[in-house]
């Protein structure tokens, strides 16, 4: 199975800031790679599909970049509404796995 | 509106079954893909199982192959998961999601435990 990691593990900003986080694979994954961000009790929401592509009703402020084995989600200026945990997910080899998530919280 | 609603869940034995449904609307729902991810408490999301728009096509993830099986009545909209020989570690919330890859949307989750 191909193996998703996340740095950091969590992150503590300021509504404001800039934020990325990193998401690598095992090995490569092409552009196969998707985000979620999920907020405490609520189902995942997807928010960047082929590594770089916007989900339709996604704020412009969420960005995803890389391909291979690296990738970046940016939430280039962070609202009161992006705290929450984000994961990245592969589909390039079965079964699709999951990293192990982000948490972004308040400073 | 796309909407996805799971039921079935519920507290149950290890070794026993259930089965877990998902009402599909707001989309043609025999054109999709369609997939269950679940969450054990606190941790993080591991797909579970997908099937074809057909059910021509079933794909499982290891840990509960041959115990689960995933399938779908397209003239009702639904998908289901028939889980047997349940195990603690299976205890999770479970999501339905449409589509193979990416999947969008998810459904809100219906929480299975397992304990004695």
């Amino acid at each position: 199975d191909i193996q998703m990691t996340q740095s950091p593990s969590s992150v503590s900003a300021s509504v404001g800031d800039r934020v990325t986080i990193t998401c690598r694979a095992s090995q490569g994954i092409s552009s196969w790679l998707a985000w979620y961000q999920q907020k405490p009790g609520k189902a995942p929401k997807l928010l960047i599909y082929a590594a770089s592509s916007l989900q339709s009703g996604v704020p412009s402020r969420f960005s995803g970049s890389g391909s291979g084995t690296d990738f970046t989600l940016t939430i280039s200026s962070l609202q009161p509404e992006d705290f929450a945990t984000y994961y990245c997910q592969q589909a390039n080899s079965f079964p699709p796995t999951f990293g192990p998530g982000t948490k972004v919280d308040i400073k | 509106e796309v909407q996805l609603v799971e039921s079935g869940g519920g507290l149950v034995q290890p070794g026993g079954s259930l089965r877990l449904s998902c009402a599909a609307s707001g989309f043609t729902f025999s054109s999709y893909w369609m997939s269950w991810v679940r969450q054990a408490p606190g941790k993080g999301l591991e797909w579970v199982a997908n099937i074809k728009q057909d059910g021509s096509e079933k794909y499982y993830v290891d840990s509960v192959k041959g115990r689960f099986t995933i399938s779908r009545d397209n003239a009702k909209n639904s998908l289901y998961l028939q889980m047997n020989s349940l195990r603690a570690e299976d205890t999770a919330v479970y999501y339905c999601a449409r589509g193979n890859f990416p999947l969008d949307p998810w459904g809100q989750g219906t929480l299975v435990t397992v304990s004695s």
